[in-house]
């Protein structure tokens, strides 16, 4: 089972947005309304911010936003600020076989 | 709200056995997983065992890969044998709960050298 790919990196100004990618497959991200994103600072522990494609945990900013079209899964961050800048991840379920797997992760830099 | 601390060794050498336990507080109905990060690579799912014990394995790690729950002791643990150095990296342990990780440990570097 191939990785999840993603760009390697986005970038924006403070306040604008951005979308990042997820491309994947009818056995994985097309499969299942199982993605989830997850924001990683260097030496820290990754924190959930989307799960089941879109939905949000309690405490995470309604600037994140997830949706799904076909095999291809998207996480858009709206009025960037400094401090969403990190590696974002996603990753889907996919089956009783691989069961889970992740992106390649994209860095995101707030210019 | 569930906290998770890795612990074990940060030196194996090539060929060895890499052992970590996940000490996990709090009592929830859930899948317990690991999940590494070699340095400079993405995130890679390595496996997990749920509460009753079952265990679903990454299938290019599974020929090596042993997980195991002691909940008695409140923690769960990862075995790897035969290990090279392309099992050098940043392993986490995470709390899986209906097909998200919702609680992750901090993480602990295990480099495999001699």
């Amino acid at each position: 089972q191939s990785a999840l790919t993603q760009p390697p990196s986005a970038s924006g100004s403070p306040g604008q947005s951005v979308t990042i990618s997820c491309s994947g497959t009818s056995s994985d991200v097309g499969g299942y309304n199982y993605v989830s994103w997850y924001q990683h600072h260097p030496g820290k522990a990754p924190k959930l911010m989307i799960y089941d494609v879109t939905k949000r945990p309690s405490g995470v900013p309604d600037r994140f936003s997830g949706s799904k079209s076909g095999n291809t899964a998207s996480l858009t961050v709206s009025g960037l600020q400094a401090e969403d800048e990190a590696h974002y991840y996603c990753s889907s379920y996919a089956g009783k076989t691989y069961h889970y797997v992740f992106g390649t992760g994209t860095k995101v830099t707030v210019l | 709200q569930e906290q998770l601390q890795e612990s074990g060794p940060g030196l194996v050498e090539p060929s060895g056995t890499l052992s970590l336990t996940c000490g996990v507080s709090g009592d929830s109905v859930s899948w317990w997983s690991w999940v590494r990060q070699p340095p400079g690579k993405g995130l890679e799912w390595i496996g997990e065992i749920s509460q009753t014990g079952s265990t679903n394995y990454n299938p290019s790690l599974r020929r090596r890969l042993t997980i195991s729950a002691d909940r008695a002791k409140g923690h769960f643990s990862l075995r790897l044998i035969s290990v090279t150095a392309a099992d050098t990296a940043v392993y986490y342990c995470a709390r899986g709960f209906s097909k998200k990780w919702d609680y992750w440990g901090q993480g602990i570097l295990v480099t495999v050298s001699s």
